[in-house]
């Protein structure tokens, strides 16, 4: 079985102080891991997938196989990141199925 | 057309009524996905569609969900004889069936039950 856990329900931060949301999963093979981000009354977005290795908005995660976690950090954080964040694990699941599943999401608040 | 579209936006019903959800995915995609968002309760997953393979229904929480997607394209998620536990924002996403493609998401429907 595949599990997201995301620990943080809400997370708040000032403004140009470093911020980290958690994200550990649970699977027993080869995972890909992506953030996903959804900023108030817009749609669900993809932030950044672990594959492409990038950095967005200042975003940055690292997959670490050995604590099975892939948190999202930046090192500024800025009024215009306050969203919901999601972390999200797709494995294969029966033949070529790419089923994402999504943690519970943890809010993020940036203060003035 | 340019993204994932959802219609209706918004979806008021009584109780016991039934409602139909649909979704436009991205041309070209050949995978859809259906989502419900609650809040506090995250993203909980509904039904999978993959090209002509059988659907993942694994995620229906009850017989009163359906879905269908025609041509390999257009999807419609039925409820019927709504409850208010149905009340939520219903989500589709499409996807190419390729590892690590992410999915797009469309805006959603607000369903309440009133």
């Amino acid at each position: 079985a595949q599990r997201v856990t995301q620990p943080e329900k809400l997370l708040s931060v000032f403004k140009g102080a470093p911020v980290e949301l958690k994200c550990n999963y649970s699977y027993s093979g080869s995972p890909e891991l992506f953030w996903y981000v959804q900023y108030s009354r817009q749609r669900l977005q993809l932030l950044l997938r672990h594959i492409s290795r990038e950095s967005i908005k200042g975003f940055t995660a690292d997959l670490n196989k050995g604590e099975t976690s892939f948190h999202l950090k930046k090192p500024f954080a800025q009024e215009e990141d306050s969203a919901m964040y999601y972390c999200a694990l797709s494995g294969l699941s029966g033949g070529s199925n790419y089923k994402l599943t999504f943690g519970k999401g943890t809010l993020l608040t940036v203060n003035p | 057309g340019a993204g994932v579209s959802q219609s209706p936006s918004n979806k008021v019903t009584e109780k016991g009524k039934d409602v139909e959800l649909r979704c436009d995915p991205i041309s070209g995609h050949t995978a859809l996905y259906w989502y419900r968002q609650s809040l506090g309760q995250g993203l909980e997953f509904l039904i999978y569609f993959q090209g002509n393979s059988a659907p993942d229904k694994s995620g229906l929480p009850s017989d009163r969900f359906s879905a269908e997607r025609t041509g390999g394209s257009v999807s419609t998620l039925t409820i019927q004889r709504t409850q208010q536990e149905d009340s939520a924002v219903y989500l589709c996403a499409s996807s190419l069936a390729a590892r690590g493609s992410g999915y797009t998401f469309g805006s959603g429907t607000r369903l309440t039950v009133v």
